[in-house]
């Protein structure tokens, strides 16, 4: 496939558990971004990466989100100790070189429900 | 930072009509980059339109096109021609220095047959 694919579709968990969150960019995108969307609401940024320079966290609600990227390749957003609020839509876009005139190329997301 | 507005949560068009939904934004950067992208019931966000904004002329996109009102700061995006495909969420979206994009809380647009 050549978009932006995530995994799992949906995510049920309960409060208090850990969840992982994976993106495949598109190859050879050098920059990748997570969002999230709460019901009803627009997109929020969690964080940016841009090839191995240090990720831009500015956006992570909490220091219980984290997120990994290695190289160009494969990210994982983890949420640690669930909480209801954390039950939204998680989305991941890929750009093929930073800046802001680049177009993010979104994934399908994944669907987090936090019971 | 930047800010972007739209105002009317709902909006619907009769099949084959025009609609224009509205974004307003706020920036204090010279160089932006202003965005249209559609989110239909797949959830896949899927890129409209884009506006540089040190471009005067108005971007088009076959049935879609802008009007960009820079000393407004408005950014509405017209849909000609309205299909029942272009039933979707609309969000308006800037970005700038900043490489996230910034949105709006969206347009829900249904066409009615």
């Amino acid at each position: 496939g050549a978009g932006v694919s995530q995994s799992p579709s949906n995510k049920v968990t309960e409060k208090g558990k850990d969840v992982e969150l994976r993106c495949d960019p598109i190859s050879g995108h050098t920059a990748l971004y997570w969002y999230r969307q709460r019901l009803g609401q627009g997109l929020e940024f969690l964080i940016y990466f841009q090839g191995n320079s240090a990720p831009d966290k500015s956006g992570l609600p909490s220091d219980r989100f984290s997120a990994e990227r290695t190289g160009e390749s494969v990210s994982t957003l983890t949420i640690q100790r669930t909480q209801q609020e954390d039950s939204a839509v998680y989305l991941c876009a890929s750009s093929l070189a930073p800046g802001g005139r680049e177009t993010q190329y979104f994934g399908p997301g994944t669907r987090l429900l936090v019971l | 930072a930047q800010t972007v507005t739209q105002s009317q949560p709902e909006m619907s068009v009769q099949e084959a009509e025009t609609v224009t939904l509205s974004c307003t934004y706020d920036t204090s950067e010279n160089n932006y980059y202003l965005f249209w992208y559609k989110q239909p019931p797949s959830r896949q966000m899927i890129l409209v339109i884009r506006q540089e904004a040190y471009k005067q002329q108005n971007a088009t996109e076959n049935r879609f096109s802008v009007n960009f009102q820079k000393a407004a700061k408005s950014f509405s995006l017209k849909i000609s021609d309205s299909q029942l495909g272009d039933t979707a969420m609309y969000f308006c979206a800037a970005s700038g220095s900043a490489r996230q994009l910034t949105f709006g809380s969206g347009t829900q647009l249904t066409v009615l047959p």
